[in-house]
């Protein structure tokens, strides 16, 4: 079945620095690939998403780049400021499991500091 | 209205206990889902219900049972758990008739089983 890693576990900037954090899955057939933040006792929000048929999508700070070759893809927040310290997840949706399950990745928690 | 929403909030249960956890949707979702998330890991799929019928069961112990009663309610019944399944319950849904689909998540219900 897919597997998601991602990387780093922990992420330490200075407000104001970028922040990469990167996944790899091992499913060729994966087709949708969200981005969640979970802050401290909530739920999961989406912040972005990508299709397998799209290379690269931006919203505002944040982005996500998709290597479909090399099976990996990450999000980028530019700007960062203190309230986006959260607990971010990203996930993968096997085709062959159809649309509904997503497989999360083990998550990384970014910390901004002021 | 892009809201999930769960109660209880927090649930402390023992183990000879029933309680039920509640999840309601009005975004006209028709597929529903439970995941569980222990502490510092990410969600993992339980239950997908789609058109109000059982879809995927992950493997799911039966001291966890999950009830569709219509479009816009999922609940899951709870009785004679264990300590281990001590963790944060998120309800998400989505629609089920497109190939890509966000999942919005709601906040969760914290149980602790004593």
């Amino acid at each position: 079945g897919e597997n998601v890693e991602q990387h780093p576990s922990t992420l330490s900037v200075q407000e104001g620095d970028s922040a990469v954090i990167k996944c790899t899955y091992s499913d060729s057939a994966s087709n949708y690939f969200p981005w969640y933040k979970q802050e401290l006792g909530k739920g999961p929000q989406l912040i972005i998403d990508i299709r397998s048929n799209v290379g690269e999508k931006k919203d505002q700070r944040i982005a996500v780049t998709l290597n479909k070759t090399a099976k990996h893809f990450s999000l980028h927040i530019t700007e960062t400021q203190p309230e986006d310290s959260a607990v971010y997840f990203c996930a993968a949706r096997p085709m062959n499991t159809g649309f509904q399950k997503l497989v999360f990745g083990t998550g990384t928690r970014l910390l901004v500091s002021p | 209205d892009t809201e999930v929403t769960q109660t209880p909030k927090h649930l402390v249960m023992g183990m000879t206990n029933k309680k039920s956890l509640k999840c309601e949707q009005h975004m006209g979702h028709r597929a529903m889902y439970w995941y569980k998330q222990k502490a510092k890991k990410p969600p993992e799929l339980m239950f997908v219900y789609s058109y109000e019928k059982l879809s995927i069961n992950e493997s799911v112990p039966s001291r966890f049972s999950p009830e569709c009663p219509n479009s816009s309610l999922l609940n899951l019944h709870l009785h004679a758990l264990q300590p281990e399944d001590s963790a944060l319950y998120l309800c998400a849904s989505s629609q089920a008739d497109r190939g890509y689909t966000e999942a919005f998540f709601g906040q969760g219900t914290r149980l602790t089983v004593v």
